[in-house]
């Protein structure tokens, strides 16, 4: 299957600052990529849809000033925690998928573990 | 709306049995369903869909589902369990309605293989 990686897998930061997640997908032209958050022992939510070229999609309840998210190639999208605090801590997990369609699969990243101090 | 429900939090299975992880399914029209497998600190990796088809649908690593519209149950199964299937299983409907076809997950199944 296609192939999505995250950058960095791991990052410690102090509160306050910013930390870049990046998404990237190796094989094949992402023009959707989806941003999640999983805390411990929890589900994936969904926090973003992004196409590439335009705005992202925010789901109910998720701040876009925190948390930034560009789409600026077909294979690159970053999320960016803005000032982040010790309750952004989490496990951050993208998804990208080619093409428009129901039949288009997405492919998951590793995911990103944060840790605000 | 379109979701998911896997009622069980953890499902506990000796090795060498078989193992079953339930998810039912709450759709409008005919749904996408997939399974997916988190391992500790990883992502998703996928195990299997159905789309359309036979209702018998064989995944990776020998797992399978049976999607049973009458039931509107989409329940994952390993004849025989490895220690090493030992994971976090999501279940997830594509949602058809919002336009950017998002996945919708269930809260997980945690299976435990006990040698």
């Amino acid at each position: 299957g296609a192939v999505v990686s995250q950058h960095p897998s791991r990052v410690i930061c102090k509160s306050g600052t910013s930390v870049k997640i990046e998404c990237r997908s190796l094989d094949f032209q992402a023009t959707t990529m989806f941003w999640y958050r999983q805390f411990p022992k929890q589900s994936l939510m969904l926090m973003a849809t992004s196409n590439e070229g335009s705005k992202a999609t925010y789901e109910q309840g998720v701040e876009k000033d925190k948390f930034l998210i560009n789409h600026a190639s077909l294979t690159l999208s970053t999320l960016t925690v803005t000032s982040a605090h010790p309750e952004d801590s989490s496990f951050y997990i993208c998804s990208a998928r080619s093409g428009e369609g129901s039949y288009n699969e997405q492919f998951f990243g590793p995911g990103t573990r944060l840790t605000v101090l | 709306a379109q979701s998911v429900a896997q009622p069980e939090d953890q499902v506990n299975v000796a090795e060498g049995n078989p193992l079953t992880v339930k998810c039912t399914y709450s759709v409008s029209g005919n749904p996408y369903l997939f399974w997916y497998v988190q391992y500790p600190n990883r992502g998703l990796q996928f195990l299997l869909k159905y789309i359309t088809g036979d209702n018998l649908v064989k995944g990776s690593y020998g797992f399978e589902a049976e999607f049973n519209k009458s039931q509107t149950s989409f329940h994952l199964k390993k004849p025989s369990a490895l220690v090493s299937d030992s994971a976090l299983y999501f279940c997830a409907v594509r949602d058809r309605t919002s336009g950017t076809y998002k996945y919708i997950f269930g809260t997980g199944t945690r299976l435990k293989v006990l040698a």
